[in-house]
């Protein structure tokens, strides 16, 4: 069975740092590209970044450029999301999503970002 | 960023009957147009590729269409089970735009 499970989310401060993580399972991880996206209650999805299968090329959201970093390691399949310099508008339930079109998603992650 | 706009927000709509969901590109996409389905406390499930391909294990009352910048997703003979949010995507350009959603409610 195809599976993503996110970890990582949490309460932090406005300009601390998070660092989200993607277990995938049930396919052969390094043939996908992977995205991050979320999604705030009743909104619709926003993508964030997506990584392709051995990491060699990404790409941001315009509102993310700079602060966060979307890596992969092939041997854990796991995909990871590092958050930095966080600000309010950044909470978010963050998935991760294989593929385009997005044919598996994660159940999510909370980002609460709060002083 | 191309611009997502699905019609309507919300449809309240009774057993059996036809739906029909519009999604328009603010710029020509071709065929690189997704639908999805999301019930509450659910992740988004993929139910249409590429504006008219069908997904294995996705009923066939579910069928879309269209190309460039104009789009409709059809569920014919609603089921009690279709309540949820749809959304379209467009895969043609970075950054990936999802459409603002449209509810669908069962009377």
């Amino acid at each position: 069975e195809v599976q993503l499970v996110e970890s990582g989310g949490g309460l932090v401060q406005p300009g601390g740092s998070l660092r989200l993580s993607c277990e995938a399972s049930g396919f052969t991880f390094s043939n996908y590209w992977m995205h991050w996206v979320r999604q705030d209650p009743g909104k619709g999805p926003v993508w964030v970044a997506r990584i392709n299968g051995d990491g060699s090329s990404t790409a941001y959201a315009d509102s993310v450029k700079g602060r966060f970093t979307i890596s992969r390691d092939n041997v854990k399949n796991t995909l990871y999301l590092q958050m930095n310099s966080l600000r309010a508008e950044d909470t978010s339930v963050y998935s991760c999503v294989r593929a385009a079109p997005m044919d598996c998603w994660g159940q999510g992650t909370l980002v609460t970002v709060s002083s | 960023e191309i611009v997502v706009t699905q019609s309507p927000d919300f449809q309240s709509v009774t057993p059996k009957e036809k739906v029909t969901i519009t999604c328009r590109a603010s710029q020509s996409i071709g065929s690189s147009l997704h639908w999805y389905q999301q019930k509450p406390d659910q992740s988004p499930k993929l139910l249409i590729t590429f504006a008219s391909q069908s997904v294995s294990g996705v009923p066939s009352r579910f069928s879309g269409s269209g190309s460039g910048t104009d789009f409709t997703l059809t569920i014919n003979s609603l089921e009690a089970e279709d309540a949820a949010t749809y959304y379209c995507q467009q895969s043609s350009t970075l950054p990936y735009t999802f459409g603002q959603g449209t509810k669908l409610e069962i009377k």
